[in-house]
């Protein structure tokens, strides 16, 4: 147990739908990173918070946006949702505003059919 | 194009062999972690290295990071079931401080 939880583990939805994956970091941790794996793309980086700011963004999309909360849980919001967005997301946590060492949660699979 | 390319992409092989899975990269790194991921689940890290020509062990694995930081290896010894998973590699880019992962190579042992 990494101590990173996810929920929903699965969603099923449909095309043009709007979902909302929250991610609760490791006690203690700042940063939340998002993250979207699927088979041809590989774990591609979307975004980063710390402590409640943006810090970095990847390959995210516009019809996707995150924030971090005061508590530092985070959400990805997903929206207009087509079938290639169907992939795991994960959210990883650490400790400093740095990319170091990340601890992932167990991911939410995503369906949009 | 990945900035990490990691090979190869898959490897099947029978309990007790042993196997090299490789990282590179035409750019430095400042530190170069190695995940597991199984099926369902999210990556676990294994290990992070540093130092340029830095080996670590743990237990059955040898991590190892190139000379010039643009490249490692993984190398599992009398591989075994409990190995099966998905490795991967990521970077920690010597500027900008984003961690970046390669595609992975997917590990089956078979018993």
């Amino acid at each position: 147990d990494s101590g990173v939880t996810q929920t929903p583990k699965h969603l099923i939805t449909a095309t043009g739908q709007r979902v909302t994956l929250r991610c609760s970091p490791r006690s203690g941790d700042l940063s939340v990173y998002w993250y979207q794996q699927s088979l041809d793309q590989g774990l591609q980086f979307l975004i980063h918070y710390y402590n409640g700011e943006e810090r970095a963004k990847g390959n995210i999309l516009e019809r996707f946006s995150a924030q971090q909360f005061p508590d530092l849980h985070s959400e990805l919001n997903l929206s207009s949702l087509e079938l290639g967005d169907s992939a795991l997301y994960f959210c990883a946590s650490s400790s400093s505003g740095e990319d170091t060492e990340a601890f992932f949660g167990q991911g939410t699979r995503l369906t949009v059919v | 194009t990945q900035l990490l390319e990691q090979s190869p992409q898959f490897l099947s092989i029978q309990e007790g062999e042993n196997l090299t899975v490789y990282c590179n990269s035409s750019s430095v790194f400042s530190s170069l972690q190695w995940y597991r991921q199984e099926p369902g689940e999210g990556p676990v890290l294994l290990v992070t290295v540093v130092t340029g020509g830095e080996v670590k062990k743990l237990k059955r694995l040898t991590f190892q990071f190139g000379d010039a930081r643009k490249d490692s290896s993984l190398h599992i010894t009398a591989a075994q079931p409990g190995d099966t998973g998905l490795y991967l590699c990521a970077g920690l880019r010597q500027y900008g401080n984003k961690l970046v992962f390669g595609a992975g190579t997917i590990l089956r042992v078979k018993s």
